[in-house]
């Protein structure tokens, strides 16, 4: 597959603890991005981080990009149910478009 | 600021039915304008984009078509839906390229019957 894979598929916490969600690419990018959905609804930017960045936060989000392992990670501490939603990693790899990947599904439980 | 309005935001259809969902963007010029789909618990499956009006890039052979008549407005149609065209509809926008951070709508839900 050329997508971005997210792992896991699913991730149950308890409220307060970190999630660690992880994507892995093919390809060389120029950029990766993450993004949040709740049920069904549209697609909320998080935050993207350039191929010639380590890390990358935003209040509780923290992003690290390792282009040598060709895959980056997405942790959210001190998680609250209102994270609870369906993370997705999105590539450029050289293709004209973005390609999102099956994304991670996270359950904050109170 | 930018705004993107999608509807119907829900649809129920007979198949061999005609499709179109219509999507707009308020607050910016040229934007880069997609069509996504998605299945139930799987990711987007890119369908059509457009960098500027009367320019569209197929991404999937399928049954759908896609216009783009003005600068902010992208619509998606069919001539006949298919039981498989169930889904979920995203239309989203990107300011200088198409790999550039894109903004979603709120989706159109789409079952076809």
């Amino acid at each position: 597959s050329q997508q971005g894979e997210e792992d896991p598929q699913a991730l149950s916490i308890q409220e307060g603890e970190n999630a660690t969600m992880n994507c892995s690419y093919k390809t060389s990018i120029n950029n990766l991005q993450w993004y949040r959905q709740n049920s069904g609804r549209g697609l909320v930017h998080l935050i993207l981080i350039r191929s010639n960045e380590r890390e990358k936060h935003s209040g509780r989000l923290r992003v690290t990009l390792d282009t040598s392992k060709k895959s980056s990670s997405l942790l959210i501490t001190a998680s609250r149910a209102a994270d609870t939603a369906s993370y997705f990693c999105a590539t450029d790899q050289g293709y004209s478009t973005l390609t999102f990947g099956k994304g991670t599904m996270l359950l904050v439980s109170p | 600021s930018q705004t993107i309005h999608q509807w119907p935001a829900t649809l129920v259809q007979p198949v061999g039915s005609p499709l179109s969902l219509e999507c707009t963007v308020e607050g910016t010029s040229n934007p880069n304008l997609y069509w996504y789909r998605q299945a139930a618990g799987r990711g987007l499956q890119l369908l059509f984009y457009s960098v500027g009006i009367g320019q569209i890039s197929s991404e999937v052979p399928q049954n759908l078509s896609a216009s783009r008549p003005q600068d902010r407005q992208f619509i998606l149609s069919s001539k006949k839906l298919l039981l498989s065209d169930s889904g979920f509809y995203l239309c989203a926008w990107s300011r200088y390229s198409s790999t550039d951070t894109q903004y979603f709508g709120p989706g159109t839900r789409l079952t076809v019957l």
